[in-house]
């Protein structure tokens, strides 16, 4: 029973470089988000995703690129990395009854 | 939009005595979701106990259980007989039942809770 599978789990790029941090799910949730985590702050909402085809921006939206083709995955797409977006990313899903079930978080650094 | 505040960055307790951890947020909706999560040094996010805003029981979890207080928008956790697996970051979340929010969580701040042995 994987839940969701997010990869890679640590990562570094230089500024400038592009990288897509991967989520899937195995539980045919409809709901699929991006969050950063970065301290004194919480998570914060990227984007999100209610089903294949639809997604919107979240709270911190800029730089980052988003698509669902499927309702198992959810890709990130970083266009051209700044050390701004240095922190830790989870991807999420959720069903409208459900508690959100979290990836194993990804921590990205940019130099 | 709704916001959560964790107003104690960090918590200590003695291993078996009682802690409890400070939640309140802001909302003008009435039937939404609220939740702890912990997230141990592993980084992992794990639910710790769930309420639903229209339920008026308090939800318990073994030894973890949350204060409710609907008008006065504050979801206090209490977590009786420390553990020292219980040292973990703490966050408290928000989620609207119904509508645009119901995709998405608000997290509160994080407390840090240390278990002294």
């Amino acid at each position: 029973n994987a839940g969701v599978t997010q990869t890679p789990k640590f990562q570094v790029l230089k500024t400038g470089q592009s990288m897509t941090l991967q989520c899937a799910q195995d539980m045919n949730h409809e709901y699929m988000s991006w969050y950063r985590q970065d301290p004194g702050m919480g998570l914060r909402l990227i984007h999100y995703s209610v089903g294949a085809g639809i997604t919107d921006q979240g709270e911190v939206p800029n730089g980052y690129n988003v698509s669902r083709s499927t309702t198992e995955d959810f890709p990130l797409r970083l266009l051209s990395a700044a050390p701004s977006q240095t922190s830790v990313y989870f991807c999420a899903s959720a069903s409208a009854r459900t508690e959100a079930f979290f990836g194993q978080g990804t921590r990205l650094t940019v130099v | 939009a709704q916001t959560v505040t964790q107003s104690q960055p960090e918590m200590s307790v003695q291993e078996a005595e009682t802690v409890t951890l400070s939640c309140t947020y802001d909302t003008s909706e009435s039937d939404y979701y609220l939740f702890w999560y912990k997230q141990p040094p592993s980084r992992q996010m794990i639910l710790v106990i769930r309420q639903e805003a229209y339920k008026q029981q308090n939800a318990t979890e073994n030894r973890f259980s949350v204060n409710f207080q609907k008008a006065a928008k504050s979801f206090s956790l209490k977590i009786s007989d420390s553990q020292l697996g219980d040292a973990a970051m703490y966050f408290c979340a928000y989620r609207s039942r119904l509508g645009q929010g119901a995709q998405k969580l608000v997290f509160g701040q994080g407390t840090r809770l240390t278990i002294n042995p």
